[in-house]
C-alpha cells in the first residue's frame, strides 16, 4: 500500500512570491489533515478535510492559506503572499474516520518551506 | 479540548540505558494515543499507538508505552538505547471531542551519547 506522498520535500521562495504543496493520501482514506511545524515549535494543526469537504479549518493561520481538495482525493495548499514566518515544515496526514476499523493517521515525510 | 504536555524537552541517555519519556494528557472523553518519531531531517514515523484493548503496548524499534487512564499518561520507554534512537520524540491525542484530529505535545530531543 502506498503511503501518504507529498510534494516537494523542499522549497525555497522569496517573500512576496506563492508556492503550492501537494498531499496525496492514502487510497480510501476520507480523512485528510494538513500540520507545519515552525522553528522548531510544536506540530499544530492547520486543518482537516472530510473526503472534498473541510471539516475543521480552525488552525489556518490567515486567509493568505488556501487549501483546496478537489474530487475528495489529493489536497493542496497554497500561500500567497508568502512571509518570511512562513517558514517551516508543513505535514499531511490522512486517516480512517474514528470508530470502527480506525487504525491511526499516516503522516507524508513533510514539506520544508523556506522563505527568504 | 484536548491537550498534551511532554514534561522533558531534552533527555540526553548513554547508550545501552533505559530511556523514559514522559506524556500527560488531558481529555474528557476517550481518547486515542500515540508516539511518533521524526529523525533528523526525516518525516513523522508512527512508533506504538493505544486505541483500545491492553494498556500495554508494544511498538517497533523495541519502544514500548503504557496507558494509565487514572493518572492521563501515556509514558514512552525503551529498557536499552542505541545511538540510532537520537531523534525528537512526539506524544499526540486524538478523539471524538476532537473531531478526529491529532493534538501534539512539544517534543522531547532525545540525545543518546556513546
Amino acid at each position: 500500500e502506498a503511503g501518504v506522498t507529498q510534494f516537494p520535500s523542499h522549497s525555497v521562495i522569496e517573500k512576496g512570491q506563492t508556492v503550492t504543496l501537494r498531499c496525496d493520501p492514502i487510497s480510501g482514506h476520507d480523512n485528510l489533515y494538513w500540520y507545519r511545524r515552525v522553528m522548531g515549535k510544536e506540530i499544530k494543526f492547520l486543518l482537516h478535510f472530510v473526503k472534498e469537504s473541510k471539516q475543521d479549518e480552525s488552525g489556518m493561520p490567515n486567509n493568505r492559506f488556501l487549501a483546496e481538495r478537489t474530487g475528495g482525493t489529493y489536497s493542496t495548499l497554497k500561500v500567497q503572499p508568502a512571509e518570511l514566518e512562513d517558514s517551516g515544515v508543513y505535514f499531511c496526514a490522512s486517516s480512517q474516520d474514528l470508530g470502527i476499523g480506525f487504525e491511526g493517521y499516516t503522516f507524508g515525510s513533510g514539506t520544508r518551506l523556506t522563505v527568504v | 479540548a484536548q491537550s498534551v504536555t511532554q514534561l522533558d524537552s531534552q533527555v540526553p541517555v548513554f547508550e545501552e540505558a533505559p530511556v523514559e519519556l514522559r506524556c500527560n494528557y488531558s481529555s474528557s472523553v476517550s481518547v486515542y494515543l500515540f508516539w511518533y518519531v521524526q529523525y533528523p531531517n526525516q518525516g513523522l514515523q508512527l512508533l506504538l499507538k493505544y486505541l483500545s484493548g491492553s494498556t500495554l503496548v508494544k511498538g517497533i524499534n523495541g519502544f514500548e508505552a503504557e496507558f494509565n487512564k487514572s493518572q492521563t499518561s501515556f509514558h514512552l520507554r525503551k529498557p536499552s538505547v542505541h545511538i540510532s534512537d537520537t531523534a525528537e520524540y512526539f506524544c499526540a491525542v486524538s478523539g471524538w471531542a476532537a473531531g478526529n484530529k491529532l493534538t501534539f505535545g512539544g517534543g522531547t530531543r532525545v540525545l543518546v551519547k556513546p
